[in-house]
């Protein structure tokens, strides 16, 4: 039972936008930051979203991330099938993750 | 680019030992909290332990205190996680992660190493 919670899966169709939604708590997301990472099958995490709302260098503006209150939300516009992964949020403060969600890109 | 190379993850038995390594690279390695975060199999992710840059200052997740110990050797630019009393729910890859403090994140993982507890 993961401390965030995320829906178990999402599928939109090539091209299309998706919305992952992660909800928390005061103790965890609605005083910290929420980080968001990407996991292609079979490799490691990957950094995509972080303090919110910020990319790291090499991240497309496809991706997006937004917090309010106790919950946040990661965006991502122009689905492309390489898009395909699991998505995990987190807070580093609280050292706390979602239980992640898989998109599939139909 | 920043690398983070983990070994030493086997089969081994309940109740066992094991000690896995975190080679780190193309870094100021010394600079860094680092951490060690397990995966376990079609499972989400779970943080595990971390430490400061000199080793001094160390954090666990209460389902491993006293059983894993977390350490560093910055001359050889390493991270380490010595594993006793192991158990079946300690089945897992687990990452070698490097910690963003300004940026309160995790900016870096390695690619994993497979820890088996069975019998």
């Amino acid at each position: 039972q993961s401390v965030l919670t995320q829906p178990p899966s999402v599928s939109a169709a090539p091209g299309q936008k998706v919305t992952i939604s992660c909800s928390g708590s005061n103790s965890n997301i609605g005083n910290n930051y929420v980080s968001w990472y990407q996991q292609l099958p079979g490799t490691a995490p990957k950094l995509l979203i972080y303090q919110n709302n910020k990319r790291p260098s090499g991240i497309p503006d496809r991706f997006s991330g937004s917090k309010s209150g106790t919950s946040a939300t990661l965006g991502i516009t122009g689905l492309q099938t390489g898009d395909e992964a699991d998505y995990y949020c987190g807070t580093w403060a609280g050292k706390v993750f979602g239980g992640g969600t898989k998109l599939t890109v139909l | 680019e920043v690398q983070l190379v983990e070994s030493g993850g086997a089969l081994v038995q309940p109740g066992g030992s094991l000690r896995l390594s975190c080679a780190a690279s193309e870094f100021t390695f010394s600079n860094y909290w680092m951490s060690w975060i397990r995966q376990a199999p079609g499972k989400g992710l779970e943080w595990v332990a971390n430490l400061d840059q000199d080793g001094s200052e160390k954090y666990y997740v209460d389902s491993v205190k006293g059983r894993f110990t977390i350490s560093r050797d910055n001359a050889k630019n390493s991270l380490y996680l010595q594993m006793n009393s192991l158990r079946g729910e300690d089945t897992a890859v687990y990452y070698c992660a490097r910690e963003e403090m300004i940026a309160a994140t995790i900016g870096y993982w390695g690619q994993g190493t497979l820890v088996t507890v069975s019998s």
